[in-house]
């Protein structure tokens, strides 16, 4: 099974801030990998799948890069709806596929 | 757009088996999606129960495989999961969800999760 790494656990940045958030696989999940962004009491939402693809209507301040091992999701200016819990997902190796534990990201 | 409903008893008792079903709507659960259970403990991080395609073939999270079962009702438009022996440990959010088909090689697998159910929270107590 492969383990999903996120860092920080826990993001503090002021609105309009940039934000950079890490995900790193135990092997190899090539392209594979997808972010979600959950808010309390809501379920996930997709944000980004093939490591760097937007998902439907996801705003352009949301970029996701890497391959391989290493992964970073970017928020380019943090907007108030934006501060929540994120999730990456690979899928490469299945199954299962495995989720990272999630970075929240709150305000400073 | 897809969209999804869990149903199912909220309070399970241990040993006992955990049943929930998960209506779709707006889209046929015969056409390309595959259909997936995940589940998250208060407070904690998200884990992939397993999957179905809507001819029958099912994926299972190692980890959990003797206990889950996951059955899909074409005619109801609906699939359901099934885990037996529950504990405290099961105690969870349980959302459906429907993964894009990926194809790799020769065949495909479900990829990541385009849209989710609202989520049921099951309390597993006596």
């Amino acid at each position: 099974e492969i383990v999903m790494t996120q860092s920080p656990a826990t993001l503090s940045v002021s609105p309009g801030e940039r934000a950079t958030l890490s995900c790193r696989a135990s092997q190899s999940v090539s392209s594979n990998l997808a972010w979600y962004q959950q808010k309390p009491g809501q379920a996930p939402r997709l944000l980004i799948y093939g490591a760097s693809t937007r998902a439907t209507g996801i705003p352009a301040r949301f970029s996701g890069s890497g391959s391989g091992t290493e992964f970073t999701l970017t928020i380019s200016s943090l907007q108030s709806e934006d501060f929540a819990v994120y999730y990456c997902q690979q899928y490469n190796n299945w199954p299962p596929t495995t989720f990272g534990q999630g970075t929240k990201v709150e305000i400073k | 757009q897809v969209q999804l409903q869990e149903s199912g008893p909220g309070l399970v008792k241990p040993s006992e088996t955990l049943s929930l079903t998960c209506a779709v709507s707006g889209y046929s659960i015969s056409s390309g999606y595959y259909w997936g259970w995940i589940r998250q403990p208060p407070g904690k991080g998200l884990e992939w129960i397993g999957s179905i395609y809507h001819s029958g073939s099912t994926y299972y999270n190692p980890s959990l495989k003797s206990r889950v079962t996951i059955s899909v009702d074409t005619s109801k438009n609906q699939f359901s999961l099934k885990l037996s022996s529950v504990t405290a440990a099961d105690t969870a959010v349980y959302y459906c969800a429907s993964e894009v088909k990926y194809y790799y090689g020769s065949g495909s697998y479900p990829a990541w999760i385009d849209y989710w159910g609202q989520g049921t929270l099951v309390t597993v107590s006596s």
